[in-house]
């Protein structure tokens, strides 16, 4: 069974320029989430989706960042435009439906390296 | 809030030896999960381990345990008999239920392994 898929793994780009990042969850998984992590921390959630629905993007920058699944399978986590702030790895995970209040194992990407000169 | 803490920036042994990565963490929740996972230099974070807070027995596969610990609010990981392998970081991260399944991750801890 494949894992779950990002594009482009590593991505150098100018202050100030878009930059694109794709993910396909496990087949299945109605749950997805982008992470992203800075070097030395762990991965900090930026939004959930529940199938097509973002149900949790308190922690997404949306003055520059946005995000969509349209078809609640593969998503695209966008920023415009970049800061060098945002250097940081970019992950993606998904799960399998949640039942009850049981946590979901989360299975992870590679994740898309950034780093904005 | 919830919090985890991974007080061990990194940690070097020696092939063969035991070592333990602790994990403490903060939730006003009664209900609650944590994860041990692990992230080799490839960057992909790959799942040990979910514990939820009603079962404390340890666990042990293989060369892993783990001690649950709710008095001290502490999860902690054995690697016994460590390997060159084993060299990654290792994150523990707590689930509140009810939070959407959103994982709150620790700052890691670097292990390696040397020969």
């Amino acid at each position: 069974e494949a894992g779950v898929v990002q594009s482009p793994r590593y991505k150098i780009i100018e202050k100030k320029q878009p930059v694109a990042f794709w993910c396909n969850p496990i087949s299945g998984h109605n749950t997805l989430y982008w992470y992203r992590q800075n070097l030395g921390q762990g991965p900090e959630l930026l939004i959930r989706y529940e199938n097509e629905e973002a149900v949790d993007d308190s922690q997404l920058p949306k003055d520059r960042f946005s995000a969509e699944r349209l078809k609640g399978v593969d998503s695209t986590l966008k920023i415009q435009p970049a800061e060098l702030g945002d250097s940081a790895v970019y992950l993606c995970a998904s799960s399998p439906p949640i039942i009850g209040l049981a946590a979901a194992e989360q299975f992870f990407g590679p994740g898309t390296r950034l780093t904005v000169l | 809030a919830q919090k985890v803490t991974q007080a061990q920036t990194e940690i070097s042994v020696v092939e063969k030896e035991d070592v333990t990565l602790d994990c403490v963490y903060e939730t006003r929740d009664t209900t609650y999960y944590l994860f041990w996972y692990k992230q080799p230099p490839s960057g992909e974070l790959v799942f040990l381990i979910r514990r939820n807070s009603f079962d404390e027995q340890n666990e042990i596969s293989g060369r892993y345990s783990w001690n649950f610990q709710k008095s001290t609010s502490s999860f902690n990981f054995t690697i016994t008999a460590s390997q060159v392998v084993d060299s990654a970081v290792y994150f523990c991260a707590l689930s509140e239920t009810g939070g959407g399944n959103k994982l709150t991750f620790g700052t890691g801890t670097q292990l390696k392994v040397e020969l």
